[in-house]
């Protein structure tokens, strides 16, 4: 799997977007970017993914650009709730299962 | 509906002692994970059960660790003879199938603290 890279922290005022960036220079054609997100004392969430598209949802937005070497999840109107570290992984596509393996992550301090 | 249950919460032991770390998936999902995270880090694959086929053990760190499924319901994690180095967050996800489409829903964890 290829090797991501996030900034171990940010901060965002409460009701700004925050904007996350995930490096994944490595990345090959039939990897899927991931993202989860860890809230203090709480088991990891999914959030979103997308293959070359940008997706969005309910909870985030997810931007990938054109050559899929960087992504940014935005949380449009992030609020004290989204405090959590929020974590990027890349993942090819299998029928066999798949093993989450995050690093750090980058955690994410929303200020009142 | 009910979530991934783990029990116990925490667990305090000493080292050389066998723990052992329960798992109650959301009904119906095939798939179950276990997963360890130490204080300040990201997360460690262990093993992985899907429906009757052979679990993937590839993650297990140690002969130390095993871990056990019966059908596609309850799941054990059994640590024996536990190090320090053992200390951490213990989680357990499930999910609908296999797959990477398949959204993985993790239980709260347990904490373990070899002393």
């Amino acid at each position: 799997d290829a090797k991501t890279t996030q900034p171990p922290s940010m901060d965002c005022a409460e009701g700004r977007a925050a904007n996350l960036p995930c490096n994944h220079s490595t990345i090959s054609g039939n990897e899927y970017v991931y993202w989860y997100r860890q809230i203090h004392s709480q088991g990891p969430q999914y959030i979103i993914h997308g293959l070359k598209n940008n997706e969005t949802n309910e909870m985030a937005s997810l931007i990938i650009t054109e050559d899929r070497k960087s992504s940014t999840l935005i949380l449009p109107h992030a609020t004290l709730r989204d405090t959590a570290v929020y974590y990027c992984i890349v993942r090819v596509h299998s029928n066999s299962g798949y093993a989450l393996n995050f690093g750090k992550g980058t955690s994410l301090l929303v200020t009142p | 509906g009910a979530g991934v249950s783990q029990s116990p919460s925490n667990k305090v032991t000493e080292k050389g002692k066998d723990v052992e770390l329960r798992c109650d998936p959301i009904s119906g999902h095939t798939a179950l994970y276990w997963y360890r995270q130490r204080l300040g880090q990201g997360l460690e694959f262990l093993i992985y059960f899907q429906g009757n086929s052979a679990p993937d053990k590839s993650g297990l760190p140690s002969d130390r660790f095993s871990a056990e499924r019966t059908g596609e319901s309850v799941s054990t994690l059994t640590i024996q003879r536990t190090q320090q180095e053992d200390s951490a967050v213990y989680l357990c996800a499930s999910s609908l199938s296999v797959g990477l489409f398949y959204e993985q829903y993790f239980g709260p964890g347990t904490r373990l603290t070899v002393t």
